[in-house]
């Protein structure tokens, strides 16, 4: 089975502070996602990354950073938290195209910023 | 428009009825089409998917793809109440990359 961890099921940050959410799959797959879930918004996409060390913008980049240093690792880094960003944080990961599979989430970090 | 439409519900159904599920999506270039069920406070789960016009059948879920039409359906059979949860459909484009697009997602109930 597939299996995606996140660093954090709850976290509490002050506004202003730098914050790190980790995201580690063990499945070897190339391509890792961050999403944020709000209510009647749904998910939407903040970054993903195909390969080591690359990273594409999803529809919601600002405010968000990302680093991936090591295939199974995927980080997101909130550069200075702001209250708009609390929010629930979904990490997901997928294999190639070829196998035409979907993606695969780890269990969520429910981010409060105060 | 959307994206990815679904009906937001709540949709209430009867335990041991059929609960019916759609999605519409925008791209006709779409090529993979997902279904993830969402229980409360837990992160989405992927349950079917589908990528030929037609029906997949998978235990009690059934898939159903209809390209010239541009929708998806997810049915459940003998509904339980353990199915009860937020249904997401999801849609990925044939071209591009490994994005999925997301609707926001139908609450189902299954009334015991």
């Amino acid at each position: 089975d597939v299996k995606v961890t996140q660093s954090s099921r709850y976290l509490v940050k002050r506004t202003g502070e730098k914050v790190f959410l980790e995201c580690v799959q063990d499945m070897d797959h190339e391509n890792m996602f961050w999403y944020r879930q709000d209510p009647g918004l749904g998910l939407r996409l903040i970054y993903f990354s195909y390969d080591v060390k690359m990273k594409e913008k999803g529809d919601i980049p600002e405010g968000y950073s990302v680093s991936r240093e090591k295939k199974e690792r995927f980080s997101l880094i909130l550069e200075s938290a702001s209250t708009n960003q609390t929010s629930m944080y979904l990490c997901a990961s997928s294999p190639p195209r070829r196998q035409t599979l979907g993606q695969y989430f780890g269990p969520g970090t429910r981010l409060t910023v105060t | 428009q959307k994206e990815v439409e679904q009906n937001s519900g709540p949709l209430s159904v009867p335990e041991g009825a059929i609960a019916s599920l759609n999605c519409t999506y925008s791209d006709r270039g779409s090529q993979s089409f997902f279904w993830y069920r969402q229980y409360s406070g837990k992160s989405p789960e992927l349950i079917m998917s589908i990528y030929s016009n037609g029906d997949k059948e998978d235990g009690r879920f059934t898939a159903q793809l209809n390209k010239a039409s541009q929708y998806v359906s997810l049915l459940i059979r003998d509904s339980q109440p353990s199915d009860s949860a937020t249904y997401l459909c999801a849609v990925r484009s044939n071209f591009g990359n490994e994005k999925l697009t997301f609707g926001t997602g139908t609450r189902l109930t299954i009334i015991p």
